[in-house]
């Protein structure tokens, strides 16, 4: 267990809606990262928080969106869904903001869009 | 345009044997290189790591040697357990920057009784 809690595990929507995935980072880490893995583009990174403040911006599509709350959690929004956003999205929470910090997993959220 | 990339998609190694994994980048910004293991239905978990100014870093029986030159890099697991079949994925960050991890596509290592 990472510490990195994700919910909900499974999502399953339609196209054109609109979802939120919600993480929260392990006790004391300021960082929290997305990353989308879909099948044939393996893990990328969408985003980067720091408390609270964006700090890097990834392959992220304009359709997505994310905040960091001052409890640290983080939400990743995802609208106007398409077929081709169904994937594994994680998130990840480490100490500072550093390249050299451990990054911890959360499990992920499958999406699924029809 | 891949930036780290794992050639392998899939590996078997008889238990006790050495299983060496590969990874090879091409931006020569990055300069700390990490592996991840990942299990079914969980997140990657991290394994162990290297910066770019050693060529070699040891942890039980794991070694990631770097080779800045070819752009490449390595973990040898030895011995090679049932409990280290996994998917490996290797990862690269500048030390730097606040971007996030530049994976691999990972390879499925599997361990032969």
């Amino acid at each position: 267990d990472s510490g990195v809690t994700q919910t909900p595990k499974h999502l399953i929507t339609a196209t054109g809606q609109r979802v939120t995935l919600r993480c929260s980072p392990r006790s004391g880490d300021l960082s929290v990262y997305w990353y989308q893995q879909s099948l044939d583009q393996g893990l990328q990174f969408l985003i980067h928080y720091y408390n609270g403040e964006e700090r890097a911006k990834g392959n992220i599509l304009e359709r997505f969106s994310a905040q960091q709350f001052p409890d640290l959690h983080s939400e990743l929004n995802l609208s106007s869904l398409e077929l081709g956003d169904s994937a594994l999205y994680f998130c990840a929470s480490s100490g500072q903001t550093g390249a050299t910090d451990t990054q911890y997993f959360g499990p992920g959220t499958r999406l699924t869009v029809l | 345009d891949q930036q780290v990339k794992q050639n392998s998609p899939s590996l078997s190694v008889q238990e006790g044997r050495i299983s060496i994994l590969n990874c090879d980048y091409t931006n020569s910004m990055f300069d700390y290189f990490l592996w991840y293991k990942k299990y079914p239905a969980e997140g990657p978990t991290f394994l162990i790591s290297i910066s770019s100014i050693k060529d070699k870093n040891e942890d039980g029986r794991f070694t990631v040697f770097l080779n800045k030159s070819a752009k490449h890099l390595s973990l040898h697991i030895v011995p090679s357990q049932p409990g280290d079949s996994a998917v490996y994925f290797c990862a690269a960050s500048r030390i730097g920057g606040a971007d996030g991890l530049t994976f691999g596509k990972g390879t499925h290592l599997i361990i032969q009784p």
